[in-house]
């Protein structure tokens, strides 16, 4: 069973800096690109981040480019996303996904990132 | 960037109907559209990709169509369980980027 489990999120202050994870299991991880989308509290849903299976091709939206990094360890199963520069507009649900060709197979359950002093 | 489109953001109706949901592009997208189903409180669901690829698991009354801007989910005869919110979502180029939202509700 395929299986997306995020953590590191929590309440931090602007300007400050959060690292999440994503742990992968039930697939070969190695073999698949995997992605950071984010979810404003009710509201839709924001492509973040997505990094090729090499981690050869990586590309970020324009809203989180030159603050956050996307990152994975393959040997590791792990998907990770480096927030710096927090701003009250990135609090949100922050959930990691499987990107089979093109589109979001498996997702996680997400993690909670709030930005407040 | 391709900007998504969705119509209407809240639709009511009741157990049993015929149920459309629209999504137009700002481009030609080529099908390169899937839709996602999120309940509350929950994570989204593929539904479809490529237009009209049913996931696997996922009920025969869901389809999709469309081709260049405009796309559309059909749920053929609404389900209790079928109240959510549904997203489109284009990848036919980067950023992936999805529409707002219909949030489906029983009359």
């Amino acid at each position: 069973e395929v299986q997306l489990v995020e953590s590191g999120g929590g309440l931090v202050q602007p300007g400050r800096s959060l690292k999440l994870s994503c742990v992968a299991s039930g697939f070969t991880f190695s073999n698949y690109g995997m992605n950071w989308i984010r979810q404003a509290p009710g509201k839709g849903l924001e492509w973040v981040a997505y990094i090729s299976s090499g981690s050869s091709y990586i590309y970020y939206a324009e809203t989180v480019k030159g603050r956050f990094t996307i990152s994975r360890d393959n040997a590791k199963n792990t998907l990770y996303l480096q927030m710096t520069s927090l701003r009250s507009e990135d609090t949100a649900l922050y959930y990691c996904a499987r990107l089979q060709s093109y589109y979001f197979d498996y997702w996680g359950q997400g993690v909670m990132v709030t930005v407040s002093s | 960037d391709i900007q998504m489109t969705q119509s209407p953001s809240l639709l009511s109706a009741s157990v049993g109907d015929r149920v459309t949901l629209s999504c137009k592009a700002s481009q030609n997208i080529y099908k390169y559209l899937n839709w996602y189903q999120q309940k509350l409180g929950e994570a989204p669901k593929l539904l479809i990709y490529y237009t009209n690829s049913l996931q696997t698991g996922i009920p025969s009354r869901f389809s999709g169509s469309g081709s260049g801007t405009d796309y559309t989910l059909t749920i053929s005869s609404l389900q209790p369980e079928d109240v959510a919110t549904y997203f489109c979502q284009q990848y036919n180029s980067w950023p992936l980027t999805f529409g707002s939202g219909t949030k489906l509700e029983i009359k």
